[in-house]
């Protein structure tokens, strides 16, 4: 079956535009993550959902950065006014529930913010 | 707190040595669980294994072998007769489930080359 799916899988922007990541889950998982990952680091949890809900938004750096999953499936990762700081791999994880399940990951999309 | 310490941060090996990678984790709640994910040049995070805080037996999958140590909160990662397309960058992670979430939380990886 397919896995997760992130498009695009590359981004450049300029400082203050907007950007809209996208990821596509496993079908039939119901959680749903978003994890940042910047150079010679691990990925760090940004916002967690369960169905349609955002259960654990946490991670969030500040209030430019949104998530939305209206119909418990794809999600969108929002960023206003991007600055420079926010270029990094953005990751996509889905997980059959959110008790400890493991957690698939996508390819990615690669953000840079000139 | 959670947290997850991975201290080798890059290993070099020749092709057909046995390579250990460390994974030393904190956390305070009694049910955990434990992962390895690897990510080869392509980027893509691949899962290896999970386990939970209940379960301390050592699992080999082929040449993968994993040694999960309660006692010194540890969940090493070893590759027996290791080969070139092992070369990744390998990350240790802790899921601790709440009510609300499942975040992981990642080690910050070690790089493993394997020289021919």
């Amino acid at each position: 079956g397919a896995g997760v799916s992130q498009t695009p899988s590359n981004k450049v922007t300029e400082k203050g535009k907007y950007v809209e990541l996208r990821c596509d889950p496993i079908s039939g998982h119901t959680a749903l993550y978003w994890y940042r990952q910047s150079l010679g680091q691990g990925p760090e949890f940004l916002i967690y959902f369960q169905g349609t809900g955002a259960a654990d938004d946490s991670g969030l750096p500040n209030d430019r950065f949104f998530a939305v999953r209206p119909e418990g499936s794809v999600s969108t990762l929002k960023i206003q006014r991007t600055e420079r700081g926010d270029s990094a791999v953005y990751l996509c994880a889905s997980s059959l529930t959110h008790r400890g399940d493991t957690q698939y990951f996508g390819p990615g999309t690669r953000l840079t913010v000139l | 707190a959670q947290k997850v310490t991975q201290a080798q941060t890059e290993i070099s090996v020749v092709e057909k040595e046995d390579v250990t990678l460390d994974c030393v984790y904190e956390t305070r709640d009694t049910t955990y669980y434990l992962f390895w994910y690897k990510q080869p040049p392509s980027g893509e995070l691949v899962f290896l294994i999970r386990r939970n805080s209940f379960d301390e037996q050592n699992e080999i999958s082929g040449r993968y072998s994993w040694n999960f140590q309660k006692s010194t909160s540890s969940f090493n990662f070893t590759i027996t007769a290791s080969q070139v397309v092992d070369s990744a960058v390998y990350f240790c992670a802790l899921g601790a489930p709440s009510n609300t979430g499942n975040q992981f939380y990642f080690g910050t990886g070690t790089s493993l080359t394997v020289i021919p």
